[in-house]
């Protein structure tokens, strides 16, 4: 069974300020990751899609990365922003359209 | 193109009722996810429906149980509701392969006193 966890389960930082979030999965047999966020009560946004044959998939001010031999995936956020205080989660899709949900980074950037 | 929707918003049930949830997917797409999300954790995967068929099933009792329907809506329905149901009801649309991104709805929170 996939277990995916995200660290650190909270982070609080400056605003303008580089910051990277983390994703770990356990079963590598993936198909895509995905990057979503969360405001608080509301449902998720799409960010990110990485298909199992890719590395890195860039918007913005987003990139992310997928290494699945070592079962991990890096959100990275650059400059960031007030605006983008949220939570953070990471799926792993593993059998068809079957997204496996870490319990998500949640992330407050101040002003 | 209209996205996905929820409804309702918001519902209070007393234990051992039934309720239906109820999704429009995003205009296309042919697969419907649902998922259910607890306070502060993230969401676990209910059950898929392709093309009016289940196509998968996460470690949900037989209680949760859904349809699709030609025009790919879906209904998620709960028979004998506990108080741990009380959660973030999620589902999300995409067109069938693994290709594709999902897309939420806003969700309906279902209380159960």
């Amino acid at each position: 069974k996939q277990e995916v966890t995200q660290i650190p389960a909270a982070l609080s930082v400056p605003e303008g300020e580089n910051l990277v979030l983390n994703c770990s999965f356990t079963d590598s047999a993936i198909y895509n990751l995905q990057w979503f966020r969360q405001d608080p009560g509301k449902g998720l946004t799409s960010l990110l899609l990485i298909q199992s044959s890719q590395r890195e998939q860039t918007s913005g001010r987003l990139n992310a990365s997928l290494d699945k031999s070592s079962g991990r995936s890096t959100l990275y956020i650059a400059a960031s922003q007030p605006g983008d205080s949220a939570t953070y989660l990471c799926a792993a899709e593993n059998n068809f359209n079957k997204f496996y949900f870490g319990s998500g980074t949640k992330l407050n950037v101040k002003p | 193109e209209t996205g996905v929707t929820q409804s309702p918003t918001h519902l209070i049930k007393t234990r051992g009722q039934q309720v239906t949830l109820r999704c429009s997917s995003q205009s296309g797409h042919n697969t419907v996810s649902w998922y259910q999300q607890a306070l502060g954790q993230g969401p676990q995967f209910i059950f898929q429906y392709y093309r009016e068929e289940e196509n998968g099933r996460g470690n949900f009792p037989p209680r949760f149980s859904g349809l699709q329907f030609p025009n790919y809506s879906s209904e998620l329905n709960v028979n004998a509701l506990e108080l741990d149901d009380s959660a973030l009801y999620l589902c999300a649309s995409s067109l069938s392969g693994s290709s594709y991104e999902q897309y939420f709805g806003p969700g309906t929170r279902l209380t159960v006193t």
